[in-house]
């Protein structure tokens, strides 16, 4: 049981450049979150998804988008990186009145 | 507006005391609460939970008491050791589905620093 995964682990982007974080779960869980974390500061939620075909706006959504065509992804797109989108994410997913699973981050440097 | 909030962003306590970790919201729709864990490096990983019907759920050395007239809840460790020096959230979630259109609200956390 992998849980959730999240790819890549680690990477660095150039200002201007796009990239996709993939994220998978094999619970099939419903709800899937995008978050972010900042040095120091908690977890700030970016989008989520209740169900597939649907997606919704978090706390801090712009300069991402994501999409979700099936239960068991739920991919973040960056299209223009900038050096504020510096930050480690974290996917998770949660069903109802269960625990949240998170996946290991990915710590992503835009220089 | 923060909707769950943990005032204390760190807290140093001696390897056998008790570690108390407090955590308040505003929403009265919430009715299940969640503690996580995160070490560096890591993704957070579910410590314990509670829901309203309750007012103490425990598991081990972990304790989460609910005060559901005052929104708060806490988390005691007891005898804290070196592997708890870690981030600690708090989550909440509405009692019924969509209701909270995020499900789950994180509050910023606190690092337990656990010392020798």
């Amino acid at each position: 049981n992998a849980g959730v995964t999240q790819t890549p682990k680690f990477r660095i982007l150039k200002i201007g450049q796009s990239m996709t974080l993939q994220c998978t779960q094999d619970m099939n869980h419903n709800y899937m979150y995008w978050y972010r974390q900042d040095p120091g500061m908690g977890l700030k939620l970016i989008y989520y998804s209740v169900g597939a075909g649907i997606t919704d706006k978090g706390e801090v959504p712009n300069g991402y988008n994501v999409s979700r065509s099936t239960t068991e992804d739920f991919p973040l797109r960056l299209e223009l990186a900038a050096p504020s989108q510096t930050s480690v994410y974290f996917c998770a997913s949660w069903d109802w009145r269960t625990e949240a699973f998170f996946g290991q981050g990915t710590r992503l440097t835009v220089v | 507006d923060q909707q769950v909030k943990q005032n204390s962003p760190s807290l140093s306590v001696q390897e056998g005391r008790i570690s108390i970790l407090n955590c308040d919201y505003t929403n009265s729709m919430f009715d299940y609460f969640l503690w996580y864990k995160k070490y560096p490096a890591e993704g957070p990983t579910f410590l314990i939970s509670i829901s309203s019907i309750k007012d103490k759920n425990e598991d081990g050395r972990f304790t989460v008491f609910l005060n559901k007239s005052a929104k708060h809840l806490s988390l005691h460790i007891v005898p804290s050791q070196p592997g708890d020096s870690a981030v600690y959230f708090c989550a909440a979630s509405p009692m019924y589905s969509g209701g909270g259109a995020d499900g789950l609200t994180f509050g910023k956390g606190t690092h337990l620093i656990i010392q020798p």
